[in-house]
């Protein structure tokens, strides 16, 4: 049973578009949501994050926006670039444990 | 600064041989994951420690999995005896807990374990 589920394998957008990537989750404990970026023989590498005490998080071009009534968020990327195509990985903690729930990823690929 | 180190970053054996799996998390780190990534399951957590002490190792699938943190800065994950349903790129992962608030875990780069 997915706590955490990306329901998008892939994703793809021409460069200086903007990217949408959601994430969709199951469990109202959770209080910390994060995204990481994965490329190929890599390890994931944390992008952005939100506590739930907020809506909305911005990092230059990547914004995470959290929906906690639809128990939803997701990451918009603008203007996407041909670097940023990878693997996104949603993930997801509860203040009272240390681990984090991870979705199975979404590629996304960006068009020159 | 140095981020979370694992070795090897490819291992290939027989099946039946025991692998162990190292990692060195980023100093200062009181949290280190044991996490195993594989097309069907995706990432899913194995176990993890807090100072050194296992917390949860729910997700180890079974007892021919082993780990242990036996200072802060050296961990290993262990199979014995190795299956091929084994092979999967294993990750490490550290963090440091602040006020009690979540930090972002940081990743090694893995191990491709392939078990013939």
């Amino acid at each position: 049973d997915q706590q955490v589920k990306q329901n998008s394998p892939s994703l793809s957008v021409q460069e200086g578009r903007i990217s949408i990537l959601n994430c969709d989750y199951t469990n109202s404990m959770f209080d910390y949501f994060l995204w990481y970026k994965k490329y190929p023989a890599e390890g994931p590498t944390f992008l952005i994050s939100i506590s739930s005490i907020k809506d909305k998080n911005e990092d230059g071009r990547f914004t995470v926006f959290l929906n906690k009534s639809a128990k939803h968020l997701s990451l918009h990327i603008v203007p996407s670039q041909p670097g940023d195509s990878a693997v996104y990985f949603c993930a997801a903690s509860a203040r009272s444990q240390g681990n984090l729930i991870f979705g199975k990823g979404t590629k996304l690929s960006v068009k020159p | 600064d140095a981020g979370v180190i694992q070795s090897p970053r490819h291992e290939v054996t027989e099946m039946g041989q025991e692998v162990t799996l190292r990692c060195k998390p980023i100093s200062g780190h009181d949290y280190l994951f044991w996490y195993r990534q594989t097309m069907m399951r995706g990432l899913e957590l194995l176990i993890y420690f807090n100072n050194n002490v296992p917390i949860d190792d729910s997700g180890m699938p079974e007892d021919r999995f082993s780990a242990k943190m036996p200072n802060a800065s050296f961990s290993t994950l262990k199979i014995q005896p190795s299956e091929p349903r084994d092979s999967a790129v294993y990750f490490c992962a550290s963090s440091f807990s602040q006020g009690g608030t979540n930090q972002p875990q940081h990743f090694g780069d893995g191990t491709r374990l392939s078990i013939l």
